[in-house]
């Protein structure tokens, strides 16, 4: 399996223009979550979803940001107008959640996107 | 609201000596904690992890200790190698899949 990917790998836009960053996850994972990483938060987490519901926003810093899962192998992170206090490195992971929902398994993450808005 | 925590940003360490990496959390329905381990411009990797009904669990170099009823955890590498040398993420994991990481400390292990 190619892991989790991410796309693109760097994005640089000016100020109020839209960015959309994209994500794969892992074939048979049923749980994806998007993380922004930041000196002062570590890797601060914005959404996540099971079985490509949105289980818990309430990370996304505004109403500026926005995320869809439309289906099992695909999510996008949408920040529209975008800010220069929005650069930093995104990370999508996903994980494979078991029947009752047992934790016990880790998440794996994709490289990243680092967006810069100048 | 900071529900994981790592109060040192940075820990410095000697080549062949133990690293001790420290996190705290404040929310006890936590019932899984995980490591991962970040080098520049990659994606974390997961390191090791432990159950909430134990305290301890050992992998090779690498031992997790958990303290719940002081909502510790440590990391444990012995012996430190320059190639240990990253960032370390220690991460809370809830009912219904919710992960949680805290800031982060950079190893530095000298040679």
């Amino acid at each position: 399996d190619a892991g989790v990917i991410q796309s693109p790998r760097h994005e640089v836009t000016e100020m109020g223009q839209e960015v959309t960053l994209r994500c794969k996850p892992i074939s048979g994972h049923n749980s994806l979550f998007w993380y922004r990483q930041t000196m002062m938060r570590g890797l601060e987490l914005l959404i996540y979803f099971n079985n490509n519901v949105p289980i818990d926003d309430s990370g996304m810093p505004e109403d500026r940001f926005s995320a869809k899962m439309p289906n099992a192998s695909f999510s996008t992170l949408k920040i529209q107008p975008s800010e220069p206090r929005d650069s930093a490195v995104y990370f999508c992971a996903s994980r494979h959640l078991m029947g009752g929902w047992i934790l016990n398994t880790e998440a794996f993450f994709g490289q990243g996107t680092r967006l810069t808005v100048v | 609201d900071q529900q994981v925590k790592q109060n040192s940003p940075s820990l410095s360490v000697q080549e062949g000596r133990i690293s001790i990496l420290n996190c705290d959390y404040t929310n006890s329905m936590f019932d899984y904690f995980l490591w991962y381990k970040k080098y520049p411009a990659e994606g974390p990797t997961f390191l090791i992890s432990i159950s909430s009904i134990k305290d301890k669990n050992e992998d090779g170099r690498f031992t997790v200790f958990l303290n719940k009823s002081a909502k510790h955890l440590s990391l444990h590498i012995v012996p430190s190698q320059p190639g240990d040398s990253a960032v370390y993420f220690c991460a809370a994991s809830l009912q219904g899949g919710k992960l949680i990481f805290g800031q982060g400390t950079e190893l530095s292990v000298k040679p």
